[in-house]
């Protein structure tokens, strides 16, 4: 079951701060946070892991409920570099917990 | 440290002609993942190695698709014959161990379908 990511696209000027969400109907494991830039590889941001692990960039923060299967990237003093579409990927408790699935993603643009 | 190489970045074919793509992952990663993105969307799972041995292939149409990860380390994804719908980005990615670990991605190879 793909998760559900909101907004769809978001502008923000410099220096503005954004929350990109990420739900999930599933029992969930792990959310993953990548972004990616038009035509170059996700980039890994964050993971965080069922029980309160969290691996990622120090200039990110995030999220985990487990009980509502929902997952937030916090993105605070946004840069120009921010921009580009975020996507997050869960994964699924028990065996599947390795197969990753990922939402549609959310499109992030930052102006001047 | 090198990122993950893949190649070509580029493909065009015509229909019902054959593709390879050739993916080389981070050293040390024992895991390796195959993904299609189609535009403006996240990407999907195609097969999981881990090791020589594909562990999960279930997303995997193998009437026209194969792929197979010698020694396992480099990977090769194969379609015969394409289909216009097969147009998208292939992308590799690698992790070492467990599901709480990062994936790490390649740049991509886009196919084209004429």
């Amino acid at each position: 079951q793909q998760p559900v990511q909101s907004p769809q696209a978001v502008i923000l000027r410099e220096g503005e701060d954004a929350v990109i969400n990420c739900s999930s109907s599933k029992a969930l494991y792990s959310v993953h946070w990548y972004r990616q830039k038009h035509g170059e590889a996700p980039v890994f941001l964050m993971i965080l892991l069922k029980g309160g692990e969290q691996k990622g960039h120090e200039k990110i923060s995030a999220s985990f409920n487990e009980k509502k299967q929902q997952s937030s990237l916090y993105l605070t003093a946004s840069q120009l570099s921010y921009s580009g579409t975020y996507f997050c990927g869960t994964g699924g408790a028990g065996g599947s917990n390795y197969k990753l699935t990922f939402g549609k993603g959310t499109l992030l643009t930052v102006n001047p | 440290e090198a990122g993950v190489v893949q190649s070509p970045r580029y493909k065009i074919i015509e229909k019902k002609q054959p593709v390879a793509f050739w993916c080389n992952p981070i050293s040390g990663h024992n895991t390796l993942y195959w993904y299609l993105q189609n535009l403006g969307q996240g990407p999907e799972l195609l097969i999981r190695y881990e090791n020589e041995e594909a562990v999960d292939d279930s997303q995997l149409p193998k009437d026209r698709f194969s792929a197979e990860r010698l020694k396992g380390v480099d990977s090769t994804l194969k379609i015969q014959p394409a289909e216009l719908g097969d147009s998208a980005v292939y992308l590799c990615a690698s992790s070492f161990g467990g599901a709480g670990n990062e994936q790490f991605f390649g740049p991509g190879t886009r196919l084209t379908v004429l």
